[in-house]
Protein backbone atom coordinates (compact mmCIF):
# COMPACT_ATOMS: atom_id res chain seq x y z
CA UNK A 1 0.00 0.00 0.00
CA UNK A 2 1.78 3.36 -0.99
CA UNK A 3 2.42 5.92 1.87
CA UNK A 4 1.28 9.66 2.37
CA UNK A 5 3.29 11.17 -0.86
CA UNK A 6 4.04 15.03 -1.15
CA UNK A 7 4.87 16.77 -4.35
CA UNK A 8 7.19 19.19 -4.51
CA UNK A 9 10.14 17.43 -2.82
CA UNK A 10 11.49 20.92 -2.67
CA UNK A 11 10.51 24.62 -3.88
CA UNK A 12 12.49 27.39 -3.84
CA UNK A 13 10.74 30.96 -4.37
CA UNK A 14 11.55 34.30 -4.24
CA UNK A 15 9.62 36.57 -1.63
CA UNK A 16 5.72 37.80 -2.99
CA UNK A 17 5.85 34.92 -5.27
CA UNK A 18 3.27 32.16 -4.50
CA UNK A 19 3.46 28.39 -3.82
CA UNK A 20 1.17 25.52 -3.11
CA UNK A 21 1.91 22.25 -1.75
CA UNK A 22 0.51 18.99 -2.88
CA UNK A 23 -0.25 16.28 -0.06
CA UNK A 24 -2.09 12.65 -0.90
CA UNK A 25 -2.94 10.36 2.18
CA UNK A 26 -3.02 7.20 2.61
CA UNK A 27 -6.30 5.87 0.85
CA UNK A 28 -8.80 5.72 2.97
CA UNK A 29 -7.45 7.93 5.90
CA UNK A 30 -10.09 10.52 6.99
CA UNK A 31 -7.86 12.70 9.22
CA UNK A 32 -4.99 14.88 7.45
CA UNK A 33 -3.22 17.00 8.99
CA UNK A 34 -0.37 19.48 7.99
CA UNK A 35 3.10 20.31 9.85
CA UNK A 36 5.95 22.37 9.71
CA UNK A 37 9.46 22.41 11.33
CA UNK A 38 11.39 25.51 11.28
CA UNK A 39 15.18 25.27 11.64
CA UNK A 40 15.36 21.97 12.81
CA UNK A 41 12.90 22.84 15.67
CA UNK A 42 9.53 21.71 17.02
CA UNK A 43 6.90 19.91 15.07
CA UNK A 44 4.46 22.98 14.92
CA UNK A 45 0.52 21.90 13.74
CA UNK A 46 -0.62 23.60 10.98
CA UNK A 47 -4.47 22.18 10.53
CA UNK A 48 -6.52 19.45 10.69
CA UNK A 49 -9.05 17.75 7.91
CA UNK A 50 -11.15 15.39 8.93
CA UNK A 51 -12.60 14.04 5.69
CA UNK A 52 -12.90 17.71 3.73
CA UNK A 53 -14.17 19.41 6.88
CA UNK A 54 -11.19 21.65 8.72
CA UNK A 55 -11.28 20.50 11.85
CA UNK A 56 -9.04 23.07 13.32
CA UNK A 57 -7.04 25.37 11.66
CA UNK A 58 -5.92 27.17 14.54
CA UNK A 59 -2.31 26.65 14.13
CA UNK A 60 -2.27 28.43 10.41
CA UNK A 61 -0.07 31.50 10.81
CA UNK A 62 -2.13 34.01 9.18
CA UNK A 63 -4.35 34.23 5.72
CA UNK A 64 -1.76 34.01 3.85
CA UNK A 65 -2.10 30.50 4.27
CA UNK A 66 -4.80 28.60 2.13
CA UNK A 67 -5.50 24.80 3.01
CA UNK A 68 -7.80 22.90 0.90
CA UNK A 69 -8.72 19.25 0.55
CA UNK A 70 -11.68 18.95 -2.29
CA UNK A 71 -13.33 15.59 -2.39
CA UNK A 72 -11.53 14.45 1.11
CA UNK A 73 -9.00 13.23 -0.51
CA UNK A 74 -5.43 15.56 -1.46
CA UNK A 75 -5.16 18.36 0.44
CA UNK A 76 -3.34 21.24 -0.88
CA UNK A 77 -1.31 23.90 1.23
CA UNK A 78 -0.89 27.45 -0.92
CA UNK A 79 1.46 30.41 0.49
CA UNK A 80 0.47 33.90 -1.07
CA UNK A 81 2.49 35.99 -1.21
CA UNK A 82 5.43 33.91 0.46
CA UNK A 83 7.55 35.84 2.83
CA UNK A 84 11.43 34.93 4.26
CA UNK A 85 10.06 33.48 7.30
CA UNK A 86 7.59 30.55 5.79
CA UNK A 87 11.22 28.63 5.07
CA UNK A 88 10.87 25.52 6.26
CA UNK A 89 10.09 21.29 6.08
CA UNK A 90 6.11 21.31 5.56
CA UNK A 91 4.83 17.58 6.44
CA UNK A 92 1.52 15.78 6.02
CA UNK A 93 0.91 12.83 7.73
CA UNK A 94 -2.72 11.00 7.73
CA UNK A 95 -4.01 9.15 9.80
CA UNK A 96 -7.64 6.97 10.53
CA UNK A 97 -9.99 7.84 12.97
CA UNK A 98 -9.68 5.28 15.40
CA UNK A 99 -11.28 4.95 19.64
CA UNK A 100 -8.84 7.31 21.56
CA UNK A 101 -7.81 4.33 23.65
CA UNK A 102 -6.23 2.68 20.73
CA UNK A 103 -3.07 3.70 19.53
CA UNK A 104 -3.49 6.79 17.00
CA UNK A 105 -0.40 6.51 14.07
CA UNK A 106 -0.16 9.51 11.74
CA UNK A 107 1.46 8.31 8.83
CA UNK A 108 3.50 11.36 7.86
CA UNK A 109 4.85 12.33 4.32
CA UNK A 110 8.41 12.82 3.46
CA UNK A 111 7.90 16.38 3.92
CA UNK A 112 8.27 19.51 0.95
CA UNK A 113 11.54 21.64 1.66
CA UNK A 114 10.44 25.01 1.42
CA UNK A 115 13.04 28.19 0.73
CA UNK A 116 12.26 31.43 0.21
CA UNK A 117 14.33 34.19 -0.93
CA UNK B 1 -4.12 25.14 24.56
CA UNK B 2 -1.31 21.96 25.41
CA UNK B 3 2.59 22.30 25.73
CA UNK B 4 4.81 19.56 25.84
CA UNK B 5 8.43 20.06 27.09
CA UNK B 6 11.01 17.93 26.59
CA UNK B 7 15.25 18.22 27.46
CA UNK B 8 16.51 19.43 24.40
CA UNK B 9 19.55 17.22 24.11
CA UNK B 10 20.75 13.93 25.65
CA UNK B 11 24.31 12.21 24.41
CA UNK B 12 24.60 8.40 25.39
CA UNK B 13 27.14 5.71 24.93
CA UNK B 14 25.97 2.50 22.32
CA UNK B 15 24.60 -0.34 24.02
CA UNK B 16 23.72 1.32 27.13
CA UNK B 17 20.17 2.54 28.09
CA UNK B 18 18.65 6.14 27.81
CA UNK B 19 15.33 8.06 29.27
CA UNK B 20 13.63 10.58 27.28
CA UNK B 21 11.10 12.50 29.56
CA UNK B 22 7.91 14.81 28.99
CA UNK B 23 5.90 17.16 30.82
CA UNK B 24 2.78 18.41 29.20
CA UNK B 25 -0.07 20.41 29.94
CA UNK B 26 -2.85 19.78 27.62
CA UNK B 27 -6.81 19.83 27.74
CA UNK B 28 -8.50 17.27 26.34
CA UNK B 29 -5.83 14.88 26.78
CA UNK B 30 -6.37 11.29 25.83
CA UNK B 31 -2.88 9.76 25.64
CA UNK B 32 0.68 10.46 24.52
CA UNK B 33 2.63 9.15 21.45
CA UNK B 34 6.26 8.74 20.35
CA UNK B 35 7.54 9.59 17.05
CA UNK B 36 11.44 9.57 16.04
CA UNK B 37 12.77 11.29 12.75
CA UNK B 38 16.45 11.20 11.62
CA UNK B 39 17.78 14.37 9.63
CA UNK B 40 15.69 14.94 6.52
CA UNK B 41 13.39 12.22 6.91
CA UNK B 42 9.59 12.38 8.00
CA UNK B 43 8.70 10.98 11.59
CA UNK B 44 8.06 8.01 12.46
CA UNK B 45 5.33 6.59 14.83
CA UNK B 46 7.05 4.56 17.62
CA UNK B 47 4.76 3.96 20.80
CA UNK B 48 1.16 5.03 21.98
CA UNK B 49 0.60 5.30 25.69
CA UNK B 50 -3.92 5.74 25.97
CA UNK B 51 -3.87 4.15 29.50
CA UNK B 52 -1.13 4.81 32.49
CA UNK B 53 1.67 2.58 32.69
CA UNK B 54 4.40 1.25 30.54
CA UNK B 55 3.77 -0.26 26.92
CA UNK B 56 6.30 -2.11 25.70
CA UNK B 57 7.89 -2.45 21.81
CA UNK B 58 11.39 -4.37 21.57
CA UNK B 59 14.52 -2.00 22.84
CA UNK B 60 11.60 0.74 23.23
CA UNK B 61 9.11 1.21 25.98
CA UNK B 62 7.17 4.23 26.81
CA UNK B 63 5.57 5.25 29.90
CA UNK B 64 2.45 7.32 30.97
CA UNK B 65 1.29 8.92 34.07
CA UNK B 66 -1.47 10.98 33.90
CA UNK B 67 -1.38 12.03 37.59
CA UNK B 68 1.70 13.64 36.94
CA UNK B 69 1.39 15.43 33.62
CA UNK B 70 4.75 13.17 32.86
CA UNK B 71 5.72 10.45 30.14
CA UNK B 72 9.00 8.93 29.08
CA UNK B 73 10.51 7.29 26.46
CA UNK B 74 13.11 4.47 27.44
CA UNK B 75 15.52 3.01 24.88
CA UNK B 76 17.38 0.34 25.74
CA UNK B 77 20.84 -1.91 23.88
CA UNK B 78 21.12 1.58 21.88
CA UNK B 79 22.36 1.62 18.62
CA UNK B 80 24.73 4.12 16.32
CA UNK B 81 21.64 4.26 14.39
CA UNK B 82 19.33 5.46 17.01
CA UNK B 83 20.98 8.89 16.50
CA UNK B 84 17.78 11.11 15.88
CA UNK B 85 15.27 13.37 17.32
CA UNK B 86 12.81 12.29 19.18
CA UNK B 87 9.36 13.59 19.75
CA UNK B 88 6.57 12.98 22.53
CA UNK B 89 3.36 14.50 21.17
CA UNK B 90 0.08 15.10 23.07
CA UNK B 91 -3.27 13.42 21.46
CA UNK B 92 -6.96 15.57 22.45
CA UNK B 93 -9.83 15.76 21.37
CA UNK B 94 -12.47 13.81 20.06
CA UNK B 95 -10.96 13.72 16.17
CA UNK B 96 -7.52 12.91 17.85
CA UNK B 97 -5.51 16.19 17.34
CA UNK B 98 -2.01 15.90 18.03
CA UNK B 99 0.48 18.44 19.52
CA UNK B 100 4.43 17.47 19.10
CA UNK B 101 6.44 18.59 22.14
CA UNK B 102 9.47 20.71 21.97
CA UNK B 103 11.81 17.40 20.34
CA UNK B 104 14.76 15.90 22.01
CA UNK B 105 17.94 15.31 19.72
CA UNK B 106 19.21 12.44 20.96
CA UNK B 107 23.36 11.69 19.83
CA UNK B 108 24.36 8.04 20.52
CA UNK B 109 28.34 7.85 20.54
CA UNK B 110 30.85 4.69 20.36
Amino acid sequence: EAGVTQFPSHSVIEKGQTVTLRCDPISGHDNLYWYRRVMGKEIKFLLHFVKESKQDESGMPNNRFLAERTGGTYSTLKVQPAELEDSGVYFCASSQIKDVTEATEQFFGPGTRLTVL
Amino acid sequence: GQSLEQPSEVTAVEGAIVQINCTYQTSGFYGLSWYQQHDGGAPTFLSYNGLDGLEETGRFSSFLSRSDSYGYLLLQELQMKDSASYFCAGVSGGYQKVTFGTGTKLQVIP
